[in-house]
């Protein structure tokens, strides 16, 4: 099992629709990130948590340390949001990023 | 230039040759990642430098595979004899430190052993 689990792992949406991805994982972690990888582009962050909830225009992420799960939610989503969706957490114990394998997001017009 | 920069952004070897992949972090970040992304997968981590010593190498598949940072701030990945497994996406990141602060990503470099 991995450490760092997302669902779904294809999604596809008409535009304006409410997206949600789900992380859960398994270790004890300092941060959680949500990071966003467009076809033959380099990965960009979007989120890091390790709490709480935070918004940043259209996107929304939300964490339960007590349930080790996070959200991300787009909100009337747009074809530019079509990308790859990665739920990474930095390991407590040993400070390095564990990924998840990221959830495909097609959002078509 | 602002953002971690890895180059070559594409690497087209033969397989046996050696390879070496370049990652410039952000300045002053003292935290650097290298990993290594194969189609359709998350990346998976290689190494994690914190200055100019390897803290954690213990994503590194085989000995074929060395990574240094001799100043602390440029790293460069050395991939020896070189096999068509090799052939990935290799992602270089860096951050403030190693505590929790955001990790900003390179466009990575493509590999591909023929």
């Amino acid at each position: 099992k991995n450490e760092v689990e997302q669902s779904p792992q294809n999604l596809t949406a008409q535009e304006g629709e409410f997206i949600t991805i789900n992380c859960s994982y398994s270790v004890g972690i300092s941060a959680l990130h949500w990071l966003q990888q467009h076809p033959g582009g380099g990965i960009v962050s979007l989120f890091m948590l390790s709490s709480g909830k935070k918004k940043h225009g259209r996107l929304i992420a939300t964490i339960n340390i007590q349930e080790k799960h996070s959200s991300l939610h787009i909100t009337a989503s747009h074809p530019r949001d079509s990308a790859v969706y990665i739920c990474a957490v930095r390991s407590y114990n040993t400070d390095k990023l564990i990924f998840g394998t990221g959830t495909r997001l097609q959002v078509f017009p | 230039g602002a953002g971690v920069s890895q180059t070559p952004s594409n690497k087209v070897t033969e397989k046996g040759k050696y390879v070496e992949l370049r990652c410039d972090p952000i300045s002053g970040h003292t935290a650097l990642y290298w990993y290594r992304q194969s189609l359709g997968q998350g990346p998976e981590f290689l190494i994690y430098f914190q200055g100019t010593g390897a803290a954690d190498d213990s994503g590194l598949p085989n000995d074929r595979f060395f990574a240094v940072r001799p100043e602390g701030s440029v790293s460069t990945l050395k991939i020896q004899r070189t096999e068509r497994g090799d052939s990935a996406v290799y992602l270089c990141a860096s951050s403030l430190s190693s505590a929790d602060t955001e990790a900003f990503f390179g466009q990575g470099t493509r590999l591909t052993v023929v």
